[in-house]
């Protein structure tokens, strides 16, 4: 079966411009994650998904960012006025449950370049 | 916040060499899992260990979780030009995985 896709693969945008990243969760999957990773470092937590609602986003730097999952599955990443400090990848993953023990399955994440 | 810090950051070996890689925190988690990624992919699962003290063995790899479910170790024998890649640790604590700052490995065959 497919795996975990993230859209687009590269985004290059302005300084103050508006982006939106998307994540496509193995079907079936309830729980959603949303990482960002800068080079040289491990995954930073941004926000947790347990079906629609928002279960955890205490990892989301500012009230620039923002996603959403409306109905369970699909969840987009959305970035307003963006910053060269926001450039890294981002990378998404999902999992059967939100239990800890469970699996998580990553997509390829979206490289953001900020300029 | 990286609530876990790897070392070493770097590591350069021969092929059939062994190796250790650390993983430390002052934090106790309720599980703590390894991952290894490759560059433009997401990180892969290697293995989950949940008991302080736990061993696994996962073919040439072996990971330990500490006692006092703060550290973990990877020790990998007669390593591979295959098993080149960032190697990162993740501590499960509530909701969240905390990464650690990984450790990336080269192989020379």
């Amino acid at each position: 079966g497919a795996g975990v896709s993230q859209t687009p693969s590269n985004k290059v945008t302005e300084k103050g411009k508006y982006v939106e990243l998307r994540c496509d969760p193995i079907s079936g999957h309830t729980a959603l994650y949303w990482y960002r990773q800068s080079l040289g470092q491990g995954p930073e937590f941004l926000i947790y998904f347990q079906g629609t609602g928002a279960a955890d986003d205490s990892g989301l730097p500012n009230d620039r960012f923002f996603a959403v999952r409306p109905e369970g599955s699909v969840s987009t990443l959305k970035i307003q006025r963006t910053e060269r400090g926001d450039s890294a990848v981002y990378l998404c993953a999902s999992s059967l449950g939100g239990r800890e023990y469970n699996e998580q399955f990553f997509g390829p994440g979206t490289r953001l370049t900020v300029l | 916040t990286q609530l876990l810090e790897q070392s070493p950051q770097f590591l350069s070996i021969q092929e059939g060499e062994n190796l250790t890689v650390y993983c430390n925190s002052s934090s106790v988690f309720s599980s703590l899992q390894w991952y290894r990624q490759e560059p433009g992919e997401g990180p892969v699962l290697l293995v989950t260990v949940v008991t302080g003290g736990e061993v696994k063995k996962l073919k040439r790899l072996t990971f330990q979780f500490g006692d006092a479910r703060k550290d973990s170790s990877l020790h990998i024998t007669a390593a591979q030009p295959g098993d080149t890649g960032l190697y990162l640790c993740a501590g499960a604590y509530g909701n969240q995985f905390y990464f650690g700052t990984g450790t990336s490995l080269t192989v020379i065959p």
